[in-house]
C-alpha cells in the first residue's frame, strides 16, 4: 500500500497563478482532508470530505476550492494564488466509526507564491 | 469550541535524559480520542501515541507513554531515553469523533549529543 501520496513536492507560483494538488490514498478510507501549515500555527483545516460527493469547509477555506473526484482522490484547487498561500499543503485520511479515529497523511507540498 | 494548547513552543534535553511535553484540551464532550503526532525534518506526519477517553489506564508505546488527566483535561507526552532520532516537532490533537481533528500549535523538541 502507498498510503497517501500527494502530488507535486514541491511548487512556486506567480501571484494570480492556478494550480491544483493532488491528494490520493488506496486505504479505502471514507474521509479525507487538506491542511495547510504554517510556522508556529501548527496544522490548519482548509476543507475535508466525509464521503465521496461530499465537501465541507474547515478554519481556513478562503482562496481554495475542492473536488472528491470519487473515494480515492481529493484535489485541492488555487483559482488565483496569493503571497499568503505561501504554505506547506498536508492531505490525510481517515475512516471514522473504526476504533482509531486518527489521521494517516501524506508527505506534504510545499507551495511558494512570488 | 474546541482547543488544544501546548505552552512550551521549543525545549531541548540531552539523550537518554527522559522529556515531558505538555498539552491541554478544552471540550464540553466525556468521549473523544487524543493523539500525539510527531513531524521529523522530513515533514511526514507520524502517530506516536492515541489515547482514548473512556480508558482510564495510560497509553504507552515502548519509549512513549502518556499522562492523561480527563478532570484537568491535560495530556503530556513523556519520552523516556530520549534518542537523537526523536528530534521533531510534537502536536498535540483531539477529536470528538465528528470527522474532524484539532491540532496544537506544536513543540520542536531538539535532543542533543
Amino acid at each position: 500500500n502507498a498510503g497517501v501520496t500527494q502530488t507535486p513536492k514541491f511548487q512556486v507560483l506567480k501571484t494570480g497563478q492556478s494550480m491544483t494538488l493532488q491528494c490520493a490514498q488506496d486505504m479505502n478510507h471514507n474521509s479525507m482532508y487538506w491542511y495547510r501549515q504554517d510556522p508556529g500555527m501548527g496544522l490548519r483545516l482548509i476543507y475535508y470530505s466525509a464521503s465521496e460527493g461530499t465537501t465541507d469547509k474547515g478554519e481556513v477555506p478562503n482562496g481554495y476550492n475542492v473536488s472528491r473526484l470519487n473515494k480515492r482522490e481529493f484535489s485541492l484547487r488555487l483559482e488565483s494564488a496569493a503571497p499568503s498561500q505561501t504554505s506547506v499543503y498536508f492531505c490525510a485520511s481517515s475512516r471514522p466509526g473504526t476504533a482509531s479515529y486518527e489521521q494517516y497523511f501524506g508527505p506534504g507540498t510545499r507551495l511558494t507564491v512570488t | 469550541a474546541q482547543t488544544v494548547t501546548q505552552s512550551q513552543p521549543e525545549m531541548s534535553v540531552q539523550e537518554a535524559e527522559t522529556v515531558t511535553l505538555s498539552c491541554t484540551y478544552d471540550t464540553s464532550e466525556s468521549n473523544y480520542y487524543l493523539f500525539w503526532y510527531k513531524q521529523p525534518p522530513s515533514r511526514q506526519m507520524i502517530l506516536v501515541i492515541r489515547q482514548e477517553a473512556y480508558k482510564q489506564q495510560n497509553a504507552t508505546e515502548n519509549r512513549f507513554s502518556v499522562n492523561f488527566q480527563k478532570a484537568a483535561k491535560s495530556f503530556s507526552l513523556k519520552i523516556s531515553d530520549s534518542q537523537l532520532g526523536d528530534t521533531a516537532m510534537y502536536f498535540c490533537a483531539f477529536t470528538n469523533r465528528d470527522d474532524k481533528i484539532i491540532f496544537g500549535k506544536g513543540t520542536r523538541l531538539h535532543i542533543l549529543p
